[in-house]
């Protein structure tokens, strides 16, 4: 079955300071490949998805992520973050008719 | 569109007692999911629908049912409830078309606590 993996359990930054979350799935056929984040209290918003073309993906908010398809990663970037991303962030890999999560990473943005 | 709605928002339950989780979507999707969220876990899928009548096991389904009896509706059911399911339910609906749409769209999730 496929799995996903997220390096960072905890992750505390000061403003501006750049972020990169990692990602890494194991599956070896087509996925589509998402990131969601779920501010305190809510449920998960989508950061932006891949699903085909250009592997550096634009999303919300400033995010972006890039597909490596020879490294199974699909990592989450942001040059400058602020106090209001401070969330819990989820990878996720969709393969078939099913969509397996990453166990979140939490990001503590200090103003 | 109301997009995904699930009730009741809030459950508080004994151990050995029943009850279900309605999650409805106005979409017309066609898959429908169950998770379940447990810190340091992330979201593990329960079940998940492919279409009207149809279920299948996903990762923890242990203690769950399942039906989809109706496109819109997807009902999660615990027939027994334990401590070990105290959590926070989330359902989703995915729409596999082409163009922006495409993704999972979720509800605003139950959280469950079984005493």
């Amino acid at each position: 079955a496929q799995s996903v993996s997220q390096h960072n359990h905890h992750v505390i930054l000061s403003e501006a300071a750049s972020l990169e979350l990692g990602c890494n799935y194991s599956y070896g056929g087509t996925v589509n490949l998402f990131w969601y984040v779920q501010y305190p209290g809510q449920h998960l918003q989508l950061l932006l998805k891949y699903f085909s073309g250009d592997p550096l993906v634009k999303g919300i908010k400033g995010f972006e992520a890039e597909f490596i398809k020879s490294k199974f990663s699909f990592n989450l970037r942001k040059p400058s973050v602020q106090w209001s991303d401070t969330a819990d962030y989820f990878c996720a890999v969709n393969a078939g008719n099913d969509m397996r999560f990453g166990a979140g990473t939490r990001l503590t943005v200090k103003p | 569109n109301a997009g995904v709605t699930q009730t009741p928002k809030f459950r508080v339950l004994k151990t050995g007692q029943s009850m279900t989780l309605l999650c409805a979507q106005d979409m017309n999707h066609e898959y429908m999911y169950w998770y379940r969220q447990d810190p340091g876990m992330g979201l593990r899928l329960i079940h998940y629908s492919v279409g009207e009548g149809t279920t299948a096991k996903g990762e923890v389904p242990d203690g769950y049912n399942v039906s989809r009896l109706k496109k819109q509706n997807f009902l999660l059911g615990l027939e027994s409830a334990a401590p070990s399911q105290t959590s926070v339910y989330f359902c989703a609906s995915f729409f596999g078309g082409q163009g922006a749409s495409y993704g999972y769209t979720f509800g605003s999730g139950t959280r469950l606590t079984v005493v």
